[in-house]
């Protein structure tokens, strides 16, 4: 059955950077039309899109995000890496990665989903 | 980008219908018919209930359908029932290749 888990540190200080990492099973981003996203939720608030990979390679960002983000691909690992640098409190949030696909649709709806990480930032 | 527009919360009574609005712009709803609605139970990971504005996953219930009017999705939940209660969400792809997510409604079943 298909499934994303997501994994990384639970707690990081202000201005480090964070570095989560989605597990993919039953699925790999290497096909064809393939993509996968990061969205977060902050306490009783609603998801915020983040980033989002392509089995091309095609990367899209969030555009007040963009200069804090890097969405990676380690495909021999079947994972995919998302890192957010200068951390600060106001990031505190779930984090979640989702599957999409291209071909289905290319809105970026997201069929797939991880169980989701609390990151929490403070001192 | 900002948020879509959602009402705070909506209610009813089981076997009843109700309707979410979300309202966009003419740079998201109003241009793309890639509008997306989730529905997140507490503490669980929002589920894909609709896409592009009226299509439905395998597997979702015929009550949930999805349509658009100018800049305003809505979703449709028919024969409402007790599980119904939760979160939902609508989303829309944008104009700069982007996502941006709606405020949410609660849905409380009376």
């Amino acid at each position: 059955q298909i499934t994303l888990k997501e994994s990384g540190p639970t707690l990081v200080k202000p201005t480090q950077t964070l570095t989560l990492t989605c597990t993919l099973s039953e699925f790999s981003l290497s096909t064809s039309g393939m993509g996968v996203g990061w969205i977060r939720q902050p306490p009783g608030k609603a998801p915020e899109w983040l980033a989002l990979i392509y089995w091309d390679d095609d990367k899209r960002y969030s555009p007040s995000l963009k200069s804090r983000l890097t969405i990676t691909t380690d495909t021999s690992k079947n994972q995919v890496v998302l890192r957010m640098t200068n951390m600060d409190p106001v990031d505190t949030a779930t984090y979640y990665c989702a599957r999409t696909h291209y071909y289905d649709s290319s809105g970026y709806p997201f069929d797939y989903w991880g169980q989701g990480t609390l990151v929490t930032v403070s001192s | 980008q900002s948020a879509l527009t959602q009402p705070a919360s909506v209610s009813g009574s089981p076997g009843q219908s109700i309707t979410i609005s979300c309202t966009g712009t003419t740079s998201d709803i109003g241009v793309y018919d890639y509008v997306s609605w989730y529905r997140q139970h507490p503490d669980k990971a929002p589920k894909l209930m609709v896409y592009d504005v009226s299509n439905r996953p395998s597997g979702v219930s015929n009550r949930f359908s999805g349509s658009k009017s100018g800049n305003t999705a809505s979703l449709t939940i028919s024969g409402l029932q007790a599980e119904d209660e939760a979160d939902y969400y609508c989303s829309s792809y944008t104009g700069s290749s982007t996502l941006v997510f709606g405020t949410g409604t609660k849905v409380t079943v009376l």
